[in-house]
């Protein structure tokens, strides 16, 4: 389809495992945005590109968080040595415009035992 | 403080009811404003944006006051459709590409 697509949609992990997800935005679409939404609550920022540029990290938890969109399409977002406290859905959304719409991918739900 | 908070709810109504949900923001420079809906373990997607002259789609209204810092989302004639979480969602004030999302609030309408 046309939307954002995430994989995986769903991760389990090991604590201190290694995880990437993924995201594909809507074709066009310059912004991209990730989002960390934990059981019960609304998304968090985690960090906004525009093209490849990361222009906004303030809201990655810690150092163990990084992402990149490197061809200014699709995004990574790989999080080292995962904790159990990094377990949420990992929302990504991409936008045609400053300040517009959002559109969300489905998540990615990630569990760390 | 955080930059949107929302009554978590849930505010459990009767079908045909009229429902309203407030949020406030931290920020009073804030210039955009909007209401996502999210359903159970689904991605949130745009409702309505909020205008300062307020906006009306069909039985949704929106308005935002300024002056008190709060945006409010009026439902008419609830269907059990409109079963979901309503996030309420502020632009960055330094950033205008950086968005903050309330906590949400809980709609369940009964039959």
């Amino acid at each position: 389809g046309a939307g954002v697509s995430q994989s995986p949609r769903y991760k389990v992990a090991k604590r201190g495992q290694d995880v990437a997800l993924r995201c594909d935005p809507i074709s066009g679409h310059v912004s991209l945005f990730w989002y960390q939404q934990a059981l019960g609550q609304g998304p968090e920022f985690l960090t906004y590109f525009q093209n490849e540029a990361q222009l906004d990290k303030s809201g990655l938890p810690s150092d163990r968080f990084f992402a990149e969109r490197p061809e200014g399409s699709v995004s990574t977002l790989k999080i080292q040595r995962t904790q159990q406290e990094d377990s949420a859905v990992y929302l990504c959304a991409s936008s045609s415009q400053t300040a517009g719409e959002l559109f969300f991918g489905e998540g990615s739900r990630l569990t760390v035992l | 403080r955080k930059e949107v908070e929302q009554d978590p709810g849930p505010f459990n109504v009767p079908e045909g009811a009229t429902v309203a949900f407030n949020c406030t923001y931290s920020n009073s420079a804030s210039q955009s404003f909007f209401w996502y809906r999210q359903d159970c373990r689904k991605e949130p997607k745009l409702l309505m944006s909020v205008y300062s002259s307020g906006n009306e789609d069909g039985r949704f209204t929106a308005q935002l006051n300024r002056a008190s810092q709060y945006i409010s989302l009026l439902i008419r004639d609830s269907k059990l459709s409109d079963s979901a979480t309503y996030l309420c969602v502020v632009n960055g004030v330094r950033d205008f590409n950086k968005f903050y999302f309330g906590s949400g609030t809980k709609l369940n309408v009964k039959p």
